[in-house]
This record gives structure tokens, C-alpha cells and sequence, in this order.
């Protein structure tokens, strides 16, 4: 099957604790994305990578950190300076003609 | 940022009714493309539209641009209760990024 999956499906995190949610892809895409929705939102984007070893910050990165050391991996941290992490948080993966491939959310939680 | 905004925020109509969306955008795009997310789950990509095509069909979905009003619109037609859903319009962001508006939910009734 291919497809792109991310893990856990939720996820609590405690004060001043770093989280990392998990996205894999076997649908060899060279481009991965992190996107943060809140309640009755669009999608923000937090990071993307267009290849391995590179990626760049989106319109909210603060309080984040990404790597893509493999091009089927493209693991998200949020960090203790995230005051605001619970969210619904999305990884997608570039197919062609910029359509966009999504996995199945991670919700974070703040204890 | 934003670049599209659906209208309505929401919509609510009975089975068997077409339900109309709208999307308007500020900067010239050379696509547009519209996606389904179902209550807690990932996008998925329905349909993408060229600048230089005025409609589009897919099944029961149907899609209009035009690029003077920078304004597309989808319309799903016999809808069901699993057309229940957000629906979001997305244009180009620049270098491989997309930009999506903040959604129209959509709800059918029995």
C-alpha cells in the first residue's frame, strides 16, 4: 500500500517536554510538509523540505524543529517554546502537479 | 498567509441537493485545486484546474475559474450525507508550497 502515515494518532504532551510526531512516506515524493490546523481553521504551514537534507521554515516554525535525513521521514518536534501546541497537526508529501498527498493527523494535547 | 477564502464558512443542505462553494484569491495562480477533510482526518485531493481551463469535471463534482475575478467555485451536485465534510480551496505558494483557504464546511442531511 502506499500512502504516508504518521504516529501516534494522539499525543499528550506536558509542560516544558518536547513531543516529536512521526510522518513516513513510501510514495517517494521528494517534498514533505508539516501543517498546524486549529479548531475551524485552514492549515498553516510550519516546515517543509523539497528534498533530503534541506528544508525550510513555513509561516509559523517558531517554537518547532524539523530533519530529513531520509527521503521517507520527515519528523516533526515541538518544543518547549511552542506555548500553544495543541493542535490538529497534518504531514503532507508533494505528488505531481503540486498536488499534495496528506497522512492521517496527529492531535496534540497539553496536560 | 491566506491567499483563498471559501464562502460559505458553512453550509447545510438535505440529501439530494447540490451544494455550491465558493473560493476567491488575490494573486495570479496557474492552478487551483480543491480538497475533502472528513471530521479529525487528512486532506484528500479532489480535483485541480488550469488557469487556462474555464471548468472541470470529476463524477458529481464540477468546478468553474475564472481568473478575472480571481474566484473559483465547486459544485457538488445529488449530494449524500457522505459529502459531509470541509472543503478547501488551495492555490500556489511558490516554490512547491500550496496556500489553503480557511474552508467551508458542508453538512447533508438525511
Amino acid at each position: 500500500d502506499g500512502g504516508i502515515t504518521q504516529s501516534p494518532k494522539y499525543l499528550f504532551r506536558k509542560e516544558g517536554q518536547n513531543v516529536t510526531l512521526s510522518c513516513e512516506q513510501n510514495l517517494n515524493h521528494d517534498a514533505m510538509y508539516w501543517y498546524r490546523q486549529d479548531p475551524g481553521q485552514g492549515l498553516r504551514l510550519i516546515y517543509y523540505s523539497q528534498i533530503v537534507n534541506d528544508f525550510q521554515k513555513g509561516d509559523i516554525a517558531e517554537g518547532y524543529s524539523v530533519s530529513r535525513e531520509k527521503k521517507e521521514s520527515f519528523p516533526l518536534t515541538v518544543t518547549s517554546a511552542q506555548k500553544n501546541p495543541t493542535a490538529f497537526y497534518l504531514c503532507a508529501s508533494g505528488g505531481p502537479q503540486e498536488t499534495q498527498y496528506f497522512g492521517p493527523g496527529t492531535r496534540l494535547l497539553v496536560l | 498567509s491566506q491567499q483563498g477564502e471559501e464562502d460559505p464558512q458553512a453550509l447545510s443542505i438535505q440529501e439530494g441537493e447540490n451544494a455550491t462553494m465558493n473560493c476567491s484569491y488575490k494573486t495570479s495562480i496557474n492552478n487551483l485545486q480543491w480538497y475533502r477533510q472528513n471530521s479529525g482526518r487528512g486532506l484528500v485531493h479532489l480535483i485541480l484546474i488550469r488557469s487556462n481551463e474555464r471548468e472541470k469535471h470529476s463524477g458529481r463534482l464540477r468546478v468553474t475559474l475564472d481568473t478575472s475575478k480571481k474566484s473559483s467555485s465547486l459544485l457538488i451536485t445529488a449530494s449524500r450525507a457522505a459529502d459531509t465534510a470541509s472543503y478547501f480551496c488551495a492555490t500556489p505558494g511558490g516554490g512547491n508550497k500550496l496556500t489553503f483557504g480557511t474552508g467551508t464546511q458542508l453538512k447533508v442531511e438525511l
